[in-house]
């Protein structure tokens, strides 16, 4: 079974650093590419970065020089480092495998609170 | 880039069919044949209901089906059932290797 599960997540002030990690399992980790996406309570998804079989990455304009998208193969685990942290970027973050851009499946997520 | 447009919300009753919108520009929607649909429950983690425009994966019941045209991109369930109330968000790849959604649309069944 095809499993991602999500973790690192919990309160933070705001300008402080995080680490999101998400284990895979169920399938072969390195033929992916992977994605984090986001949903603020209430809210709908956005997307937070991507990250190819080759390591390259990408990331949408509001994080882009904040968040820092990584891999470890030998780990099947996918990372998400979070600095400058503000509080809109409080939401569940949710890690993804992808194919063309499509998402499947996706993990439970784990919840980011950027607070003082 | 802007998130893509949806209506925020639809209803239909038991049996009948229902079409989300999804309209982006000649950027994303428009350009790529990469426009995917995603159902959530509350409290649950998105699930994947079309790939590629119009592609079911397996599992998904073939009420669901997608649709393209020019810029615009829809989504349409058929003999609905009470279980599809939930919220639908569109997604597409775009012109500048990023990924856009929607701003989701939240269907009520009568």
């Amino acid at each position: 079974e095809v499993q991602l599960v999500e973790s690192g997540g919990g309160l933070v002030q705001p300008g402080g650093s995080l680490r999101l990690s998400c284990a895979a399992s169920g399938f072969t980790f390195s033929s992916y590419d992977m994605h984090w996406v986001r949903q603020a309570t209430g809210k709908g998804l956005e997307w937070v970065s991507a990250i190819g079989t080759a390591g390259d990455t990408y990331y949408p304009g509001s994080v882009k020089g904040r968040f820092t998208i990584s891999r470890e193969n030998a780990k099947n685990s996918l990372y998400l480092q979070m600095n400058s942290l503000r509080a809109g970027d409080t939401a569940v973050y949710y890690c993804a495998r992808g194919w063309n851009s499509w998402f499947d499946p996706w993990g439970q997520g784990t919840l980011v609170t950027v607070s003082s | 880039q802007s998130a893509l447009t949806q209506p925020a919300s639809v209803s239909g009753s038991p049996g009948q069919s229902i079409t989300i919108s999804c309209t982006g520009t000649s950027s994303d929607v428009g350009g790529y044949n990469y426009v995917s649909w995603y159902q959530q429950h509350p409290g649950k983690a998105p699930k994947l209901m079309i790939y590629e425009v119009s592609n079911r994966p397996s599992g998904v019941p073939d009420r669901f089906s997608g649709s393209k045209s020019g810029n615009t991109a829809s989504l349409t369930i058929s003999g609905l059932q009470a279980e599809d109330e939930a919220d639908y968000y569109c997604s597409s790849y775009t012109s500048s290797s990023t990924v856009v959604f929607g701003g989701g649309t939240k269907l009520t069944v009568l």
